[in-house]
């Protein structure tokens, strides 16, 4: 199974907003409603902070909000600020397995 | 509250085995399975597979079949990953996730297990 497709990198300044895409194909990010994202600190563990595509844990920021259609998914973070710095990915069930993305590395500048 | 804790940091020559443990906690562990994730060193996150921790059926990824077996003791609420034949693009950190209700995403990960592989 392929990776699924993201930018290597975003950049935005605090305040804005940014859109973090992820491509797959009809057998991943377009056959089922099971994309998901996830924030990944230098030396940390990633955490969730979408799942199911827009659905949101308890205590994650509102800022963060996830979204699809066709075979991208997106994150949009809005009001950015310097902790949202970090890598992101996303990731989709498949029939037989669970599909990363490249990840993205967000910068705040 | 949930916590997954990993065991310590391994470092093993090209063709031993490792076997990563994954200690759960502040759930009924049989009510989630556990999904296996490992990142390279600066690299992305690659999933390895995932088992049920309700009746043990695994789904391994293609890649690792035959390399890699994945096992629970629910009278502990630990999960194992066992990699066997290890070679030097095997050196990563290796994370236990549990995964969520709708079983299409992980919701709490483990801190990591760094195996290193080395001549």
């Amino acid at each position: 199974q392929s990776a699924l497709t993201q930018p290597a990198s975003v950049s935005g300044s605090p305040g804005q907003s940014i859109i973090i895409s992820c491509t797959g194909t009809s057998s991943d990010v377009g056959g089922y409603k099971y994309v998901s994202w996830y924030q990944q600190h230098p030396g940390k563990a990633p955490k969730l902070m979408i799942y199911d595509v827009s659905n949101r844990p308890s205590g994650v920021s509102n800022r963060f909000s996830g979204s699809k259609s066709g075979n991208t998914a997106s994150l949009t973070i809005s009001g950015l600020q310097a902790e949202d710095e970090a890598d992101y990915y996303c990731s989709s069930y498949t029939s037989s397995s669970t599909v990363f993305g490249g990840g993205t590395k967000l910068t705040v500048l | 509250q949930v916590q997954l804790v990993q065991s310590g940091a391994e470092v093993k020559k090209p063709g031993a085995s490792v076997k990563v443990s994954c200690k759960a906690s502040g759930y009924t562990f049989t009510s989630y399975g556990i999904s296996w994730v490992r990142q390279a060193p600066g690299q992305g996150l690659e999933w390895m597979g995932w088992i049920s921790s309700y009746n043990g059926n695994t789904n391994y990824a293609q890649h690792l079949q035959g390399r890699v077996t994945m096992t629970t003791d629910t009278s502990t609420s630990t999960a194992y990953m066992e990699l066997r034949s290890l070679r030097s693009d095997d050196t990563a950190v290796y994370y236990c996730a549990r995964v969520g209700y709708s079983g299409g995403y992980v919701d709490y990960w483990g801190q990591g297990t760094l195996v290193t592989v080395s001549s």
